[in-house]
């Protein structure tokens, strides 16, 4: 099973501030096999990104993703207060699909 | 538009069952892959299961295999889980969510229901 570690556990910020979320994988067979969801209070989560960098459908550029091998990033580059809420990567390329076990961004 | 319906959650003792709903809408049900995703009260999110297409490739989470049964009927745009020998930990918010294909992401979840077994 691979693992997902996400860092930090939570991160304060102010809104206009950068993002940048850390996704760690215990294999490299993730290969572009990752996504990132965001999730507000009380909602489903919501797909952002996939293959590591292709944005989802309706999403803003502010967000972006990138990385390889075992190591991945979702950046926010300017927040908007509709971006604070939790964030989870997710490997697709082998079962069991695995979620790390997010991240949060709150309002400073 | 696209819409992932989920019904049949509430309340149960342990060891004992649910089946849980997800009627799907706005989209052609057959042609994509679905899977169940839970997750417990303030906690992260663990895939349960998946189902192909055609229903033909299922896989499980350890934590679910041998107690939970996953199907589709595609004749009514619909998705299942059986759930049995339910423990306390299987409390949760049960999600249904589509993907296009094998090794493609979720790209629509439905708003959940909720299992809890106490």
């Amino acid at each position: 099973e691979i693992v997902l570690t996400q860092s930090p556990g939570a991160l304060s910020l102010s809104p206009g501030e950068r993002a940048t979320l850390s996704c760690r994988a215990s294999q490299s067979d993730v290969s572009t096999y990752l996504a990132w969801y965001q999730q507000k209070l009380g909602q489903a989560p919501r797909l952002l990104i996939y293959g590591v960098s292709s944005r989802a459908t309706d999403i803003p550029d502010r967000f972006s993703g990138s990385g390889s091998g075992t190591d991945f990033t979702l950046t926010i580059s300017r927040l908007e207060p509709e971006d604070f809420a939790v964030y989870y990567c997710q490997q697709y390329g082998s079962s069991p699909w695995t979620f790390g076990q997010g991240t949060k961004v709150e309002i400073k | 538009q696209v819409q992932l319906v989920e019904s049949g959650g509430g309340s149960v003792k342990p060891g004992g069952s649910l089946r849980l709903s997800c009627a799907a809408s706005g989209f052609t049900f057959s042609d994509y892959y679905m899977s169940w995703i839970r997750q417990a009260p303030g906690k992260g999110l663990e895939w349960v299961s998946y189902i192909s297409s055609s229903g033909n490739t299922i896989y499980y989470a350890d934590s679910v295999k041998g107690r939970f049964t996953v199907s589709r009927d595609n004749a009514r745009n619909s998705l299942f889980l059986q759930m049995n020998g339910l423990r306390a930990e299987d409390t949760a918010v049960y999600y249904c969510a589509r993907a296009v294909r094998w090794l493609q992401p979720l790209d629509y979840w439905g708003q959940g229901t909720l299992v809890t077994v106490s």
